[in-house]
C-alpha cells in the first residue's frame, strides 16, 4: 500500500502572499511523484512529475522540489491569487498505478 | 476534441437499479483506470486495464464490473446500486502502466447518486 500524505489539509492565503505545502511518501522503491491541481467541479490537471531526487520543477508562480531520500515534496505558490483556489493533489507511482493523498485544498482571500 | 469523455456527468438512480457509465480516450493511451471519490474527497483506484487486460481490480464489491471493447474505451456497470455507491466516479487514461512515470489525463467524472 502506497502512503501519501499531504498537509496541511486546508489552508487560506491572503492574495499576494506565498505560502507552500508537503507532501510525505515511502522513501523506498521510489518510482515518481506527480502534483496535480483540482479545481471544484472540474477534473484533475497534471502540473508536474518528478522522478530524481533533487528535482525542481516549475510553472508560472508553482514550483515544486523532491527529496525521495526523506520522502517528502514540498509546492510552492509565490505571490498567490484568486485563481490559484484549488485542491492540489500528490500522487506517487508504483504498482502499475497512482496512489493519491487527500490534497492540499488552498483558498486565496482577494 | 475532449481527450477523456465520461457519460454522463451526472446519475441520479434507486436503489437495486443497475447502472453504466461510460469513458473513451482519444489520446492512443494504453491504460484506462477506474477511481472513486469517496466522502473526504480521497481518490482511490477500483480497476486498471491495459490494452484489453485487466490489471488492477481492488477490493472492489462484484456488483462492480469493469468492461474494455477496446483500449480506448472502458466502461463501468454496476448491478443491484447502494446507497453507499454515491459518489464521483473519475475515469483516467496513461500512456504506460509502468510504476506511475506515466501520469494521468482524467475524465470530468460521473457524480452519481442512489436515492
Amino acid at each position: 500500500i502506497l502512503n501519501v500524505e499531504q498537509s496541511p489539509q486546508s489552508l487560506h492565503v491572503q492574495e499576494g502572499d506565498s505560502t507552500n505545502f508537503t507532501c510525505s511518501f515511502p522513501s523506498s522503491n521510489f518510482y515518481a511523484l506527480h502534483w496535480y491541481r483540482w479545481e471544484t467541479a472540474k477534473s484533475p490537471e497534471a502540473l508536474f512529475v518528478m522522478t530524481l531526487n533533487g528535482d525542481e520543477k516549475k510553472k508560472g508562480r508553482i514550483s515544486a522540489t523532491l527529496n525521495t531520500k526523506e520522502g517528502y515534496s514540498y509546492l510552492y505558490i509565490k505571490g498567490s491569487q484568486p485563481e490559484d483556489s484549488a485542491t492540489y493533489l500528490c500522487a506517487m507511482g508504483g504498482n502499475n498505478r497512482l496512489a493519491f493523498g487527500k490534497g492540499n485544498q488552498v483558498v486565496v482571500i482577494p | 476534441d475532449t481527450a477523456v469523455s465520461q457519460t454522463p456527468k451526472y446519475l441520479v438512480t434507486q436503489m437495486g437499479n443497475d447502472k453504466s457509465i461510460k469513458c473513451e480516450q482519444n489520446l492512443g493511451h494504453d491504460t484506462m483506470y477506474w477511481y472513486k471519490q469517496d466522502s473526504k474527497k480521497f481518490l482511490k483506484i477500483m480497476f486498471s486495464y491495459n490494452n484489453k487486460e485487466l490489471i488492477i481490480n481492488e477490493t472492489v464489491p462484484n456488483r462492480f464490473s469493469p468492461k474494455s471493447p477496446d483500449k480506448a474505451h472502458l466502461n463501468l456497470h454496476i448491478n443491484s446500486l447502494e446507497l453507499g455507491d454515491s459518489a464521483v466516479y473519475f475515469c483516467a487514461s496513461s500512456l504506460g502502466q509502468t510504476g506511475g512515470f506515466y501520469g494521468y489525463t482524467f475524465g470530468s467524472g460521473t457524480r452519481l447518486t442512489v436515492v
